[in-house]
């Protein structure tokens, strides 16, 4: 247990739907990641948030968004959903910014999105 | 862009026997960090073992050592005693300095047989 929690673990919608997903950082980490695994993509990055605030974007479509609240969690939107966003969502977290070797991703268990 | 390559999708090892994994990588940077993360079917993603680009010795945790060659951008895993609780996809993962995110290779399955 890497001490990320992400909810829900599993998620069935429609195409067209939108849903938020949510994680919680392991206590003390600071900052957010966001990931796509999909068969077809591989581990992608999505986004990074430190302490509230955005720092890195990836492939990130217009159709997702993300925010990291007071308490340290966050919640990644997708709307709009296509077949092609099933895929399992991961959340980790570290110490840090993201700069120094300690500053190790730990990832949460995922969240298995599945779009009708 | 920073990228990084599995070429094996799939190895096999025998329990109690080694196996290494090969992973290489692209960069024009001189500083950077090195991770190898297990996925078992569980689809946990578990870090495994890490390496600052600027430490020429190789990182070990356990049974899991790499052999890091920085001038030809390789870093490999080892996996000494092979257990059948290492059965699991093993990805390469590389982490710039400047950038937060991490790059993954598109992982190695590897298989334990008893």
């Amino acid at each position: 247990d890497s001490g990320v929690t992400q909810t829900p673990k599993h998620l069935i919608t429609a195409t067209g739907q939108r849903v938020t997903l949510r994680c919680s950082p392991r206590s003390g980490d600071l900052s957010v990641y966001w990931y796509q695994q999909s068969l077809d993509q591989g581990l992608q990055f999505l986004i990074h948030y430190y302490n509230g605030e955005e720092r890195a974007k990836g492939n990130i479509l217009e159709r997702f968004s993300a925010q990291q609240f007071p308490d340290l969690h966050s919640e990644l939107n997708l709307s709009s959903l296509e077949l092609g966003d099933s895929a399992l969502y991961f959340c980790a977290s570290s110490v840090g910014s993201g700069r120094a070797l300690t500053d190790t991703q730990y990832f949460g268990p995922g969240t298995r999105l599945t779009v009708l | 862009a920073q990228t990084v390559t599995q070429s094996q999708p799939e190895m096999s090892v025998q329990e109690a026997e080694t196996v290494t994994l090969s992973c290489t990588y692209d960069t024009s940077e001189s500083d950077y960090y090195l991770f190898w993360y297990k996925q078992p079917p569980s689809r946990q993603m578990i870090l495994v073992i890490r390496q600052e680009a600027y430490k020429q010795q190789n990182a070990t945790e356990n049974r899991f050592s790499v052999n890091f060659q920085k001038a030809a951008k390789s870093f490999s895993l080892k996996i000494s005693d092979s257990q059948l609780g290492d059965a699991a996809m093993y990805f390469c993962a590389y982490r710039s300095l400047s950038h937060n995110d991490m790059r993954f290779g598109a992982g190695t399955r590897l298989t334990v047989k008893p």
